[in-house]
């Protein structure tokens, strides 16, 4: 049974830099192809991709986000971890990690999401 | 980038009636690359097509997909109370992965 959960702050700063962790069970990110990705949705709009990391460390990011985004991965205690840096208001939103399978361009199992809001 | 556009923004309709949301995408999209998905409020979104016409494990056989190159297609064959609720399409192409803008589904 796969399961994604995703932890952080619930409010940050303008300008400061916001820190989440997924924690997963029931897969390994160190299988050929398994990788787990980021996607945010502001309150009341609609999803947005960010970020994508595979089982082999490749990364994939948002164009538009890509200079403010990092996502890691800590295979051992099955943790991925992304970070925006120089956050704004606009960047609030709930935020999910989910999985996506070897060979799939699609996920199939998400997080609960975490809401994020950025305000001074 | 791929933009996808679905359409219409809002749906009214009764359960028991059929309903057929529409995304289109400003370029040609694999059909292997093409994914639908129903968030309902205060829920992640659910997977519900992959390929796009494959049926999500789980998914009862109301829910069906198709379409190819631009443009594609959600059919719920009889709507259940249930189904009311936002849909999205999604595309991977380029290495990257674009949502379209969302379907809600109401209750007429």
């Amino acid at each position: 049974q796969i399961t994604l959960k995703e932890s952080g702050p619930t409010l940050v700063k303008p300008t400061q830099t916001l820190t989440l962790t997924c924690a997963f069970s029931g897969f390994s990110l160190s299988t050929s192809g398994v990788a787990v990705g980021w996607i945010r949705q502001p309150p009341g709009k609609a999803l947005e991709w960010l970020a994508l990391i595979y089982w082999d460390d490749d990364k994939r990011y948002s164009p538009s986000l890509k200079s403010r985004l990092t996502v890691t991965k800590d295979t051992s205690k099955n943790q991925v971890v992304l970070t925006m840096t120089n956050m704004d208001p606009v960047d609030t939103a709930t935020y999910y990690c989910a999985h996506r399978r070897v060979g799939a361009s699609y996920f199939d199992y998400w997080g609960q999401g975490t809401l994020v809001t950025v305000s001074s | 980038e791929i933009v996808l556009t679905q359409s219409p923004g809002t749906l009214s309709l009764s359960p028991g009636e059929r309903a057929t949301l529409s995304c289109r995408a400003s370029q040609s999209v694999s059909n292997s690359y093409l994914a639908w998905y129903q968030q309902k409020p205060g829920q992640a979104p659910r997977l519900l097509i992959y390929g796009a016409s494959s049926r999500a494990t789980g998914i009862p056989d109301r829910f069906s997909g198709s379409g190819s190159g631009t443009d594609f297609t959600l059919t719920i064959s009889r709507l259940e109370p249930e189904d009311f609720a936002v849909y999205y399409c999604q595309q991977y192409g380029s290495s990257r992965y674009t949502f379209g803008q969302g379907t809600k589904l109401e209750i007429k």
